[in-house]
């Protein structure tokens, strides 16, 4: 079965220092890739997605992840953070034969001192 | 912007009561799915619904789940004897088109007694 890991559960960061989340996934054939952001009290929304083509997307907010199929990455980036980027986020995979079911990782919440 | 709203926001239930669920989907969205959250646990595929059947669904989707679009605007899912383990946020989603993002609702916190 399909399983999505981001190895970074709590991460800490000032105001504009740079962003890294790492999600990693175990299928090896054609994926369909996410980023789920939950700021406290809401409900997911949509970061960025990767179904193909350019494997470095472009999300909202300044966020980007780039696709490295050979390491079954797609990490989350962003240049310099903000206050308002607290928030928990959600990696999430869906195989492109199964449907749209997604399966998630485990999240990372990250806080952003300002 | 069109969003998905979920109702109740919070349920609190006895152990071996029936819940029901609701979401109201985008409007002109076909495919419905259902995700649970145990606290501190991750999100978890429930059940997929499009043309009134069921799609697919996952293994924690047993006999005591079932989910119907009673009146062809919200989406429910019935949880026929709830469990202590049944205690979880609930989120429904829905999407337009196939191959497209999930829109998600803000979730339905269910406590169980």
């Amino acid at each position: 079965a399909q399983s999505v890991s981001q190895h970074n559960h709590h991460v800490i960061l000032s105001e504009a220092a740079s962003l890294e989340l790492g999600c990693n996934y175990s299928y090896g054939g054609t994926v369909n890739l996410f980023w789920y952001v939950q700021y406290p009290g809401q409900h997911l929304q949509l970061l960025l997605k990767y179904f193909s083509g350019d494997p470095l997307v472009k999300g909202i907010k300044g966020f980007e992840a780039e696709f490295i199929k050979s390491k079954f990455s797609f990490n989350l980036r962003k240049p310099s953070v903000q206050w308002s980027d607290t928030a928990e986020y959600f990696c999430a995979v869906n195989e492109d034969n199964a449907g749209n079911m997604l399966t998630f990782g485990g999240g990372t919440t990250l806080m952003v001192k300002p | 912007e069109p969003e998905v709203t979920q109702t109740p926001s919070h349920q609190v239930t006895q152990m071996g009561q029936e819940v029901i669920l609701r979401c109201v989907p985008i409007s002109n969205h076909l495919y419905f799915y259902w995700y649970r959250q145990i606290l501190g646990q991750k999100v978890e595929f429930l059940v997929s619904f499009y043309n009134n059947e069921i799609s697919e669904k996952s293994e924690i989707f047993d006999d005591q789940f079932s989910v119907e679009r009673p009146d062809g605007s919200n989406f429910t899912l019935k949880i026929r004897s709830t469990k202590l383990e049944d205690s979880a946020m609930y989120f429904c989603a829905t999407i337009g088109t196939f191959y497209n993002e999930q829109f998600f609702g803000p979730g339905t916190r269910l406590t169980v007694l």
